[in-house]
């Protein structure tokens, strides 16, 4: 059972175009959001996060959208450089004692020159 | 400032054998959290735990142990090596469990034959 469902699988941007990263999910004690970046042979590093009673937040290049309602949220990459080049993971973080992380399945961002 | 280290970085076993994979973090953090990572599934939360002294399971559980030896050290143990066990192995740790950000080691990469 997954409890954040994230798509596409694979996705290939050309550089300077726009990247999008969907993800999805059901329970509603999840009530913080982050994402994940992880290259080849690393361990994923914080992106960027975003909380339900926020809408939108933006870092440099890097978006999130919230969609509470549809229980979405989404990840923009503008203006995307080779060097974007990774997998992403949404992620999505429980109320409750540990507070413990839940992943997408993750995307594997290609961005040619 | 070393962050999460894992030991070992390879490992090679065969059927039936036992290991332990070693996760230390000299950031003073709380919580410790080992995944499995496996292509197309995201990563997948074996233990957690939240304190020294306090360990849980997590998604999947099933054949590894763990302990929590000390606030810095939480090791992963697997004690019949199984095929399905082959995988990419994180430790994470936050400073509180109400804290957003993990910070994850370098990976042990695992295979059982």
């Amino acid at each position: 059972q997954q409890q954040v469902k994230q798509s596409p699988q694979s996705l290939i941007v050309q550089k300077g175009g726009i990247s999008i990263i969907n993800c999805a999910y059901e329970n509603t004690a999840f009530d913080y959001f982050p994402w994940y970046q992880q290259f080849p042979g690393k361990g994923p590093a914080l992106l960027i996060a975003i909380r339900p009673d926020v809408s939108e937040k933006k870092e440099g290049r890097f978006t999130i959208s919230f969609n509470k309602s549809a229980k979405q949220f989404s990840l923009h990459i503008m203006d995307s450089q080779p060097g974007d080049s990774a997998t992403y993971f949404c992620a999505a973080i429980s109320s409750g004692s540990a507070r413990q992380l839940t992943f997408g399945s993750g995307t594997q961002l290609t961005v040619l020159p | 400032n070393a962050g999460v280290t894992q030991t070992p970085k390879f490992q090679v076993l065969k059927t039936g054998q036992s290991m332990t994979l070693q996760c230390a973090q000299d950031m003073n953090h709380n919580s410790m959290y080992w995944y499995r990572q496996d292509p197309g599934m995201g990563l997948r939360l074996i233990y957690y735990s939240a304190s020294e002294g306090t360990t849980d399971k997590g998604e999947v559980p099933n054949g590894y142990n763990v302990s929590r030896l000390n606030k810095r050290e939480f090791s992963l143990r697997l004690e019949s090596a199984a095929p399905s066990q082959t995988s990419v192995y994180f430790c994470a740790s936050k400073w509180e469990a109400s804290s957003g950000e993990a910070f994850f080691g370098q990976g042990t990469r695992l295979t059982v034959v």
